[in-house]
C-alpha cells in the first residue's frame, strides 16, 4: 500500500509557542490530504481537509488561526499548533488519498503524539 | 449527516474463539466502507475497502462483508496479536469530497492466550 510518513513521533512544548507537524506521502502524489485529531480511547475526529495550492477547509468548532494548515506541494502537507495549550495536548494523524478511478482510499501517518506543558 | 456506529465497544476472546465485530452506517451515497486495525500510540493500518452490499473480502484470519446498513468483521480462530483497536469508516458524497472518512468509536479487541 501506499505510505504516509508524519514527523514528528513525539512532541513536548511548552504552553503558548507553536509545534509543526509534517506530513509526507512518500510514493504517491496527494492533491488531498486530512488532518485527524484522536483523544484517548476515542475515534479520530476529522480537523481539516488541506488541498495542494490552495486554502485548507476546516471543520466546524476547529479554529483555523490555532490550526495553520499548509500544502504547498504534492507531497507535503504540515499543520502547525500555534500558540499551544494543555488541552491541545492530543494525537494528531494525517492520511492523504490515493486516487482510484471512482473511489479513493485513504493511507495513515503514524500519528504525532503532542503534549503541552 | 453521516454516522457510524461500532458494537461491541470492548471485545475479550480466548485465542481461537471466533467472534464478529459490527459497524451499523447510515450515510447519503456510500462510496466506501473501510475497516481499519490501530495499535496503540500508531495510525489506522489499512485493511479493507468494501464497495457494493454482498461484498466481501478476507485478509488471513479476518473476513469483512457488507451489506446495504451494516458491516461485519469476522475474525476466525484470532491470535494474541489480532489484539488491538478496530475502525470501522465510511466514505460519501461526490467524489470531489476526495477520501473524507467518518468514523466509527472503534471496538477495541483484546485475545487471550
Amino acid at each position: 500500500g501506499a505510505v504516509v510518513s508524519q514527523h514528528p513521533s513525539r512532541v513536548i512544548c511548552k504552553s503558548g509557542t507553536s509545534v509543526k507537524i509534517e506530513c509526507r506521502s512518500l510514493d504517491f502524489q496527494a492533491t488531498t490530504m486530512f488532518w485527524y485529531r484522536q483523544f484517548p480511547k476515542q475515534s479520530l475526529m476529522l480537523m481539516a481537509t488541506s488541498n495542494e495550492g490552495s486554502k485548507a477547509t476546516y471543520e466546524q468548532g476547529v479554529e483555523k488561526d490555532k490550526f495553520l494548515i499548509n500544502h504547498a506541494s504534492l507531497t507535503l502537507s504540515t499543520l502547525t499548533v500555534t500558540s499551544a495549550h494543555p488541552e491541545d495536548s492530543s494525537f494528531y494523524i494525517c492520511s492523504a488519498g490515493l486516487a482510484g478511478t471512482q473511489n479513493t482510499e485513504a493511507f495513515f501517518g503514524q500519528g504525532t503524539r503532542l503534549t503541552v506543558v | 449527516e453521516d454516522q457510524v456506529t461500532q458494537s461491541p465497544e470492548a471485545l475479550r476472546l480466548q485465542e481461537g474463539e471466533s467472534s464478529s465485530l459490527n459497524c451499523s452506517y447510515t450515510v447519503s451515497g456510500l462510496r466506501g466502507l473501510f475497516w481499519y486495525r490501530q495499535d496503540p500510540g500508531k495510525g489506522p493500518e489499512f485493511l479493507f475497502t468494501l464497495y457494493s452490499a454482498g461484498e466481501e473480502k478476507e485478509k488471513e484470519r479476518l473476513k469483512a462483508t457488507l451489506t446495504k446498513k451494516e458491516s461485519f468483521l469476522h475474525i476466525t480462530a484470532p491470535k494474541p496479536e489480532d489484539s488491538a483497536t478496530y475502525l470501522c469508516a465510511v466514505q460519501a458524497g461526490a467524489e470531489t469530497s476526495g477520501s473524507r472518512l467518518t468514523f466509527g468509536e472503534g471496538t477495541q479487541l483484546t485475545v487471550n492466550p
